[in-house]
């Protein structure tokens, strides 16, 4: 079964740093690029950072560019987003998700930026 | 960054009409837009994709069309499981950008 499971939200104080974790089953982990979807209380859906197949390609949202930090152990089936100087607006669910196609799928470039499948999410609140 | 504007924010209707939510892009992004169901307290579910192609399992009454700067998301036939918000998003490139969402209401 497909699935994909965070771990690591909490309340923190503004200023400190948190790591979240995803752990993936179900799939060639291995194959697939891993993003990072937040979502602020009761607003809409932002993306948040991009990590390709093996790792050699991160992207990341102007709002949490030189601030977070997203990586893959890909002998551990799992993604992380490493978030320092943390901020009120950070504040959110932030949810894993699985881009649609393997990078090794001949319809990889047509589903790059698709997200398939969803964690149940994970919630971070930043609060003094 | 690539601004997605769906409408309406809110669309009331009733079971068995047919609804259309619109989004439109500050600029072309080609046929790479993808549609999204989110239901209160769950993730996001992926409905279609390349602006017009239905994810698998996804009921045949959801269809998407558009290319360039406007896109549709229609629903032929209302059903009591689609109420629930609605997400446009592209990806043509990053960083990727979602719409701000349609929720659709029971009328």
């Amino acid at each position: 079964q497909v699935q994909l499971v965070e771990s690591g939200g909490g309340g923190v104080q503004p200023g400190r740093s948190l790591r979240l974790s995803c752990a993936a089953t179900g799939f060639t982990f291995s194959g697939y690029g891993m993003d990072w979807v937040r979502q602020a209380p009761g607003k809409g859906l932002e993306w948040v950072a991009a990590i390709w197949y093996d790792g050699g390609n991160k992207f990341y949202a102007e709002s949490v560019k030189g601030r977070f930090s997203i990586s893959r152990d890909n002998s551990k089936n799992t993604v992380y987003l490493q978030m320092d100087s943390l901020r009120a607006e950070d504040t959110a669910v932030y949810y894993c998700v699985r881009v649609r196609e393997s990078f090794y799928s001949t319809k990889w470039f047509g589903s790059r930026g698709v997200f398939d499948i969803w964690g149940q999410g994970t919630v971070v609140t930043v609060s003094s | 960054d690539i601004q997605m504007t769906q409408s309406p924010s809110t669309l009331s209707a009733s079971v068995g009409d047919r609804v259309t939510i619109t989004c439109r892009a500050s600029q072309s992004i080609s046929s790479w837009l993808a549609w999204y169901q989110q239901k209160p307290g769950k993730a996001p579910k992926l409905l279609i994709y390349q602006a017009s192609t239905l994810e698998s399992g996804v009921p045949s009454r959801f269809s998407g069309s558009g290319s360039e700067t406007e896109f549709t998301l229609t629903i032929s036939s209302l059903q009591p499981d689609d109420f629930a918000t609605y997400y446009c998003q592209q990806y043509y490139t990053y960083s990727y950008t979602f719409g701000q969402g349609t929720k659709l209401e029971i009328k």
